[in-house]
Formats: structure tokens, C-alpha cells, sequence
């Protein structure tokens, strides 16, 4: 089956404590991206890879990282969270840049 | 930049409603158009697409239709269920330049027995 899978579901953290947020996809897809979604706010784009070894900034990429380093697989890195973090946090695949996107279930991510 | 703009809510209709979800956007260049919905709990899935101008995507009993000189792609049901409660997303995607797909804000459909 199909899938972009992240993990973990739901994590509860301290501030300042490094942590890390899988993605994986099975599609084969060039294009991955990592969103985080708040209330009134919608979706924004963290950051976002179009290759292997190839990342960019998003629209609010400051306290985060990623690496691309295999095709599939696409981490999310907050080095020292902040509570301002706290947030749904998707990732996302895609066979080309005007393609439809296909999303995880999502990690509801709390930093106290 | 590219923008998209859709209608707040929430929307709370009766089952077998007529729905309309209104969005439009503004893009540089010639986006591919996108609906996703968002059930409870779930991630983002996509519910229809369009291409180009004219074309109508359509799923489920949806529809909207790529409409370029009012740059618009309002999201349509003729009869809503109940199982139709979810949050809808418009959403654009150019093909040069940045990988930056564009979202509303997102749309709460809400409907009652």
C-alpha cells in the first residue's frame, strides 16, 4: 500500500531536549516536505527536499533541520524545542513539484 | 508570492444540503489547483484536482472547476452527508522554481442529521 508514515504519533517533550520525527514514504517520490498545521494559521511548509542531498527553507524553517540523505526518508530535527513549537506536524510526498500531495497522519508534538 | 484564500468557517449545514466552499488564489505563472480534506484525526488527503483552465476535477460527489478569469476553484456537493464533516483545504502547486505548495487556511464543514 501507498503510504507516507511518520512517527511517532504523539510525543511529549522538555525544552531543550533534542528530538527527532520520522518520514518515510514508498512511492518512490521525488518531493518531500514537512508542514506543521495551527489553529487559524493553516499549513506551512518547514522545509522541503526535491532529491536526495537537496533541502530548502519553507516558510518557517527557523528551529528546525532536515536531512535527505536516502530517497525514501525525510527527518524532522529540533535541536532544542521550544514551547512555540508545540504543533500538528505533517510530512509529505509528491511525484513532482504540481503533484498531489500525499500526507502521514500526522505527530502531535508538545514541548513544555 | 502565490496566495490562496477560502471562506472561513465553520460551515454547518443539514444532511442533503447544497454545500459551497469558496476559494480563490493569486499565482505567478500556471498553478495545478487542489481540494484535500482532513478528517478527524487523519492526515490531509487529496479529494480533487484540476490542471489547466476549464478543467473540472471531480470525487465523491464533488466539484470544482479550475476558473481562470476569476481565479477560482469553488469546491461544490449538490447533497452533503454526514460523514462529509472534515476540514477542506484549497490548495495551488506551480511546476518551476520552489517547492512551496500554497494552502488556505482550511475550511470546517460541520454537518447534522
Amino acid at each position: 500500500e501507498a503510504q507516507v508514515t511518520q512517527n511517532p504519533r504523539y510525543l511529549i517533550t522538555v525544552t531543550g531536549k533534542k528530538l527527532t520525527v520520522t518520514c518515510s514514504q514508498n512511492m518512490n517520490h521525488e518531493y518531500m516536505s514537512w508542514y506543521r498545521q495551527d489553529p487559524g494559521l493553516g499549513l506551512r511548509q518547514i522545509y522541503y527536499s526535491m532529491n536526495v542531498e537537496v533541502t530548502d527553507k519553507g516558510d518557517v524553517p527557523e528551529g528546525y533541520k532536515v536531512s535527505r540523505k536516502e530517497k525514501r526518508n525525510f527527518p524532522l530535527i529540533l535541536e532544542s524545542p521550544s514551547p512555540n513549537q508545540t504543533s500538528l506536524y505533517f510530512c509529505a510526498s509528491s511525484f513532482m513539484a504540481d503533484s498531489p500531495l500525499h500526507f502521514g497522519n500526522g505527530t502531535r508534538l508538545t514541548v513544555t | 508570492g502565490d496566495s490562496v484564500t477560502q471562506m472561513e468557517g465553520p460551515v454547518t449545514l443539514s444532511e442533503e444540503a447544497f454545500l459551497t466552499i469558496n476559494c480563490t488564489y493569486t499565482a505567478t505563472g500556471y498553478p495545478s489547483l487542489f481540494w484535500y480534506v482532513q478528517y478527524p484525526g487523519e492526515g490531509l488527503q487529496l479529494l480533487l484536482k484540476a490542471t489547466k483552465a476549464d478543467d473540472k476535477g471531480s470525487n465523491k460527489g464533488f466539484e470544482a472547476t479550475y476558473r481562470k478569469e476569476t481565479t477560482s476553484f469553488h469546491l461544490e456537493k449538490g447533497s452533503v452527508q454526514v460523514s462529509d464533516s472534515a476540514v477542506y483545504f484549497c490548495a495551488l502547486a506551480t511546476s518551476g522554481g520552489s517547492y512551496i505548495p500554497t494552502f488556505g487556511r482550511g475550511t470546517s464543514l460541520i454537518v447534522h442529521p
